[in-house]
């Protein structure tokens, strides 16, 4: 079964540091672009980051705080964040993007809740 | 960044009913335009790509049309399981942007 499983979501305290992780099964991340996608309570999906081979981008918003890397040979995507703020505090989850240039997200993990709160 | 604005917020609407969900950009996505369907504490799923194009296993009864700046959604007969919070995502222009979602209650 395609999976993506995300973890090390956890409160943390503003200025502070979290790495979040998504291992993937019956999928191979190296080969596929894939991205943090994460979503503050009522509000709609936000996308922060998206690893495709050696590149990196990141949102406005988070860029120069995050990190976006991989593991090939652990099969797991991670997101370092730095400088946490309130705005932060939201469900990442990771997803698997569409090859090519349509953009579409067609995979996504259960995802992973962080708060922000002092 | 572009601006996607989803009308209505909210609607009630019963089993079997016809519900159109519209979604506008603040400038031209050509046909750059995702559909997506959340369950309450679950992950959002791919309904519909490329503005018109039905993801593999999403039922028929889901269709979307639009080009340019105006798109919609369309659910041709309500089912029970369709009552869902639905969001736009266009894939034109960098950031890729998401409406704030339309929420689909029962009547």
């Amino acid at each position: 079964e395609v999976q993506l499983l995300e973890s090390g979501g956890g409160l943390v305290q503003p200025g502070g540091s979290l790495r979040l992780s998504c291992a993937a099964s019956g999928i191979t991340l190296s080969e596929n672009v894939m991205s943090w996608v994460r979503q503050a309570p009522g509000k709609g999906p936000e996308w922060v980051s998206t690893i495709s081979g050696d590149n990196t981008y990141y949102a406005g918003s988070v860029k120069g705080r995050f990190t976006i890397s991989r593991d090939n040979s652990k099969n797991t995507m991670f997101l370092q964040m730095g400088s946490l703020r309130a705005e932060d505090m939201a469900v990442y989850y990771c997803a698997k993007a569409s090859a090519g240039t349509l953009g579409y997200f067609d995979l996504w993990g259960r995802g992973t809740l962080v708060p922000v709160s002092s | 960044d572009i601006q996607m604005t989803q009308s209505p917020s909210s609607l009630s609407a019963s089993v079997g009913d016809r519900v159109t969900i519209t979604c506008r950009a603040s400038q031209s996505i050509r046909t750059y335009l995702n559909w997506y369907q959340q369950m309450p504490g679950k992950a959002p799923k791919l309904l519909i790509y490329a503005a018109s194009t039905l993801q593999s296993g999403v039922p028929s009864r889901f269709s979307g049309s639009g080009s340019g700046t105006d798109f919609t959604l369309t659910v041709s007969s309500l089912q029970p399981e369709d009552f869902a919070t639905y969001f736009c995502q266009q894939s034109y222009y960098s950031p890729w942007t998401f409406g704030q979602g339309t929420k689909v209650e029962i009547k």
